[in-house]
């Protein structure tokens, strides 16, 4: 079993949806959770970072986590054709080397 | 402000060729990292540099080595290149967050 289980998709939704994005992992000494996008060929962004639980919000975007079920969740509101790409959540623990572990990727079409 | 800087972004090698991938922050980061992205496979760590003379293994060194030349630069060789070794490499700076160079596609035949 991966440490960070994501579902690949594709997830298809036409503009103006409101997209769910979600993670589940097993580590429970993660403490720091990342949302990534990345569209073809280029390499990931930041999009959300959040420190243990709690939500956050960005513009069209929201970053939930649930450290009781080892849960992730980003929505994104009023989904665009621009929104169309792959997204990754990372995580990472509090001490040590505090590389990322990834999520395999949901790939994301918004339809116009 | 550039970044990370990757280079080359693209390679073709022959089996049994090196050559050696290079990264530089300008970020003034502590941290960098070597990750390879595979279909289905999401980003995998191969190598990570805590700090300026420190290297350490990930996930999947094996067939690889890096040199933190110093804290900006942090170089990935492949001694002998195998088929196994197509695909997209990234390498990361972090300071609380990662941020990631435009990446390497390599392919090896």
């Amino acid at each position: 079993q991966k440490e960070v289980e994501q579902d690949p998709g594709p997830l298809s939704v036409p503009e103006g949806a409101i997209v769910s994005l979600n993670c589940t992992y097993s580590n429970s000494a993660f403490q720091y959770f990342m949302w990534y996008r990345q569209y073809s060929r280029k390499g990931p962004e930041l999009l959300m970072y959040t420190y243990s639980s709690g939500n956050k919000e960005d513009g069209r975007f929201t970053a939930q986590v649930d450290k009781s079920s080892k849960y992730i969740s980003l929505f994104i509101r009023d989904s665009q054709p621009s929104d169309s790409a792959t997204y990754l959540c990372a995580m990472s623990g509090d001490t040590g080397r505090r590389a990322l572990t990834f999520g395999s990727g949901t790939r994301l079409q918004v339809q116009p | 402000n550039a970044g990370v800087t990757q280079t080359p972004k693209f390679q073709v090698l022959k089996t049994g060729q090196s050559m050696t991938l290079q990264c530089a922050q300008d970020m003034n980061h502590n941290s960098m990292y070597w990750y390879r992205q595979d279909p289905g496979m999401g980003l995998r760590l191969i190598y990570y540099s805590a700090s300026e003379g420190t290297t350490d293994k990930g996930e999947v060194p094996n067939g690889y080595n890096v040199s933190r030349l110093n804290k900006r630069e942090f170089s990935l060789r492949l001694e002998s290149a195998a088929p196994s070794q197509t695909s997209v490499y990234f390498c990361a700076s972090m300071n609380t967050e990662a941020f990631f160079g435009q990446g390497t596609r390599l392919t090896v035949v």
